[in-house]
């Protein structure tokens, strides 16, 4: 089975930060990615698929680049609505990442 | 409006069944794949299995295999996990989710059909004596 790894865990930002994410798989899954946000309470929300395609309503701030194995999530001037936890999935046997919460700094 | 409702959680014995259903609305559900996913308290999303637009294809984790079955029913709009031999572990909000694009959507990959763009409020299970 293909294992996903985000990193970092967590990561401590304020508004108006560029902050990335990463994402890496335990072996090649071309370009077969998905990046969700989820916020408490709340059912995730799809960002980003195949690895760099912005989903339709999702600002323009949030991208995604990588193919193979390695993969980035960047929000490029984070929000307040944006503190969150963002999770990885790969398409190929669908496992998630363990998740990255944003925290406010 | 795409939507998508969650029923049949609840609490259930170790050892026991259980059957969610997944009624959806607002699109032609024939022609998406859907997928369920869950998420144990304080934990993080693991995928449970996902289904073809004509229920001929059936996905599942390892860690369900054997034990629980994804069907649908397109006549009904309603998308199922039948769940058995339930464990503790399986204690979660269970989320049913929609695929992005249809089936027969020409020049795409597979990947298409699978990342899960409209999601349900989610229906709780717990697993205990």
């Amino acid at each position: 089975d293909i294992q996903m790894t985000q990193s970092p865990s967590s990561v401590s930002a304020s508004v108006g930060d560029r902050v990335t994410i990463t994402c890496r798989a335990s072996q090649g899954i071309s370009s077969w990615l998905a990046w969700y946000q989820q916020k408490p309470g709340k059912a995730p929300k799809l960002l980003i698929y195949a690895a760099s395609s912005l989903q339709s309503g999702v600002p323009s701030r949030f991208s995604g680049s990588g193919s193979g194995t390695d993969f980035t999530l960047t929000i490029s001037s984070l929000q307040p609505e944006d503190f969150a936890t963002y999770y990885c999935q790969q398409a190929n046997s669908f496992s998630f990442g363990q998740g990255t919460k944003v925290e406010i700094k | 409006e795409v939507q998508l409702l969650e029923s049949g959680g609840g609490l259930v014995q170790p050892g026991g069944s259980l059957r969610l259903s997944c009624a959806a609305s607002g699109f032609t559900f024939s022609s998406y794949a859907m997928s369920w996913v869950r998420q144990a308290p304080g934990k993080g999303l693991e995928w449970v299995s996902a289904i073809s637009g004509s229920g001929g294809s059936t996905y599942y984790a390892d860690s369900v295999k054997g034990r629980f079955t994804i069907s649908r029913d397109n006549s009904k709009n309603t998308l199922y996990l039948q769940m058995n031999s339930l464990r503790a572990e399986d204690t979660a909000v269970y989320y049913c989710a929609k695929g992005l694009l249809p089936v027969d959507t020409a020049m795409v990959t597979f990947d298409y059909y699978y990342y899960m763009d409209v999601w349900g409020k989610g229906t709780t299970v717990t697993v205990s004596s």
